[in-house]
């Protein structure tokens, strides 16, 4: 049974350009949420999607959006590339509350 | 916002000693996890609580739900090197979806 899977692994963008982070969801998992880690902190929310809806958001600017497919799995975009939205970008899967991440996408903005 | 206190943020121990680390908040919460990270990876779920009192273990991992459910402590029995990594604690505050992390506990060990 493979778990979270994220794509792609590192990813490098300049400033103002656009970036789609995508996430395939643990088997059996329909709730996928997006969290930022920048270097030496925790994860910070971003936002989570339920039933291809966006049940809940975290204090992140609009340039930071999301889509869940029907088959659960989910993208995350990313508008207009600061610096420093430079960090390690994780998606969770969950079922009811354990949620379980993926290895993450490190994203540079150059 | 909501905030999870871990302490404390790094530890440097001997092999086979033991590791206790612990999670505080003002806010109540439903759900505390603990995860642990290893550089370049996402987090791994080690240990969930969701009653208040609960104590659960996982091998050498035992964890507890503060009575109050503002905190909660992960301790680690006879570390061993691959116990090394980045320690979080998590929780989940009724009626919220999200996880609000701890600042993280960075465990070193020294053969």
């Amino acid at each position: 049974d493979a778990g979270v899977t994220q794509s792609p692994t590192h990813l490098i963008k300049t400033r103002g350009q656009q970036v789609t982070l995508r996430c395939s969801p643990k088997s059996g998992h329909d709730t996928v949420s997006w969290y930022q880690q920048a270097l030496g902190q925790g994860p910070q929310f971003i936002f989570q999607y339920y039933e291809e809806e966006e049940r809940q958001r975290g204090n992140f600017p609009d340039r930071f959006s999301g889509h869940q497919f029907p088959n659960y799995s989910s993208e995350l975009n990313v508008n207009a590339l600061l610096l420093g939205d430079s960090a390690l970008y994780l998606c969770a899967s969950s079922l009811v509350d354990e949620a379980f991440f993926g290895q993450g996408t490190r994203l540079t903005v150059v | 916002g909501q905030q999870l206190n871990q302490s404390p943020q790094s530890m440097f121990i001997q092999e086979g000693e033991d590791v206790s680390m612990n999670c505080t908040s003002s806010s109540i919460f439903n759900t505390w996890l603990w995860y642990k990270q290893d550089p370049g990876e996402g987090p791994v779920l080690l240990i969930a609580l969701y009653k208040a009192g609960e104590l659960t273990s996982n091998g050498r991992l035992t964890a507890q739900f503060g009575i109050t459910r503002k905190d909660s402590f992960l301790n680690i029995s006879a570390s061993i090197p691959s116990d090394v990594g980045i320690y979080f604690c998590a929780g989940i505050i009724q009626g919220a979806q999200k996880l609000v992390f701890g600042q993280g506990t960075r465990l070193t060990i020294n053969p």
